[in-house]
């Protein structure tokens, strides 16, 4: 079964770059799957930011495209965000999830498997 | 961008009775649509994909259906830990939720 771990600083100041890593066990992160990041503003809904697959191919929300990276680091299994000049609005829980797989068939941009969450808040 | 809209925002239930959930599309989706639920201070769960199928090991009286524009996610007789937040989410396109539904013990 897959797992998934997100870590990263809990703090970062208006205008700097926010990273976070999600460190992946269970499954390999080069193997084709669909993995992706998703937040949630405290008290508010759910947000998609951006899937990553085929190690090189990327998708991000049109909203956040300018500022966001999505990667992956095979040799250690791990994704990693990183989101430029934020802001408060940018204050979330940020998962990241990767593909839902039935017995038979695995469904891109549908979340089967989600982190606990890091909350990090954009604050000086 | 595909807008999806939930209703009821709250539903108050009491444990045994039927809980009906709507989720309407801007656009169509065929039957891409996707429901989660949350509880409080954990990650979404995964329950219906495709409009109507169920997740792996989710219980059988949760059921999706709807196609098109409209969807529903109904719960057959709630439990005590059905009361959570519920989201519905979109594949048609770069992926959407909704608002969320609260389903509170009445």
């Amino acid at each position: 079964q897959v797992q998934l771990q997100e870590s990263g600083p809990g703090l970062v100041k208006p205008s700097e770059t926010l990273s976070l890593t999600c460190t992946v066990s269970g499954s390999s992160i080069s193997s084709g799957y669909y993995w992706g990041w998703i937040r949630q503003p405290p008290g508010k809904g759910l947000e998609w930011i951006g899937n990553i697959y085929h190690i090189e191919n990327t998708d991000y929300n049109p909203s956040l495209k300018s500022r966001v990276t999505i990667s992956m680091d095979t040799s250690n299994n791990q994704l990693s965000l990183k989101l430029s000049s934020v802001t408060a609005a940018d204050t979330a829980v940020y998962y990241c999830a990767s593909l839902y797989c039935s017995t038979t068939t695995c469904y891109d941009r549908i979340f089967g498997y989600w982190g606990q969450g890091a909350l990090v808040t954009v604050s000086s | 961008e595909i807008v999806l809209t939930q209703s009821p925002a709250t539903l108050s239930l009491s444990p045994g009775e039927r809980a009906t959930l709507s989720c309407r599309a801007s656009q169509n989706l065929n039957s891409y649509l996707a429901w989660y639920q949350q509880k409080p201070g954990q990650a979404p769960r995964l329950l219906i994909y495709d409009a109507s199928n169920r997740a792996t090991g989710i219980p059988a009286r949760f059921s999706g259906s709807g196609s098109g524009t409209d969807f529903t996610l109904s719960i057959s007789s709630l439990e005590p830990e059905d009361f959570a937040v519920y989201y519905c989410q979109q594949r048609s396109n770069w992926p959407t939720f909704g608002q969320g539904t609260r389903l509170e013990i009445k």
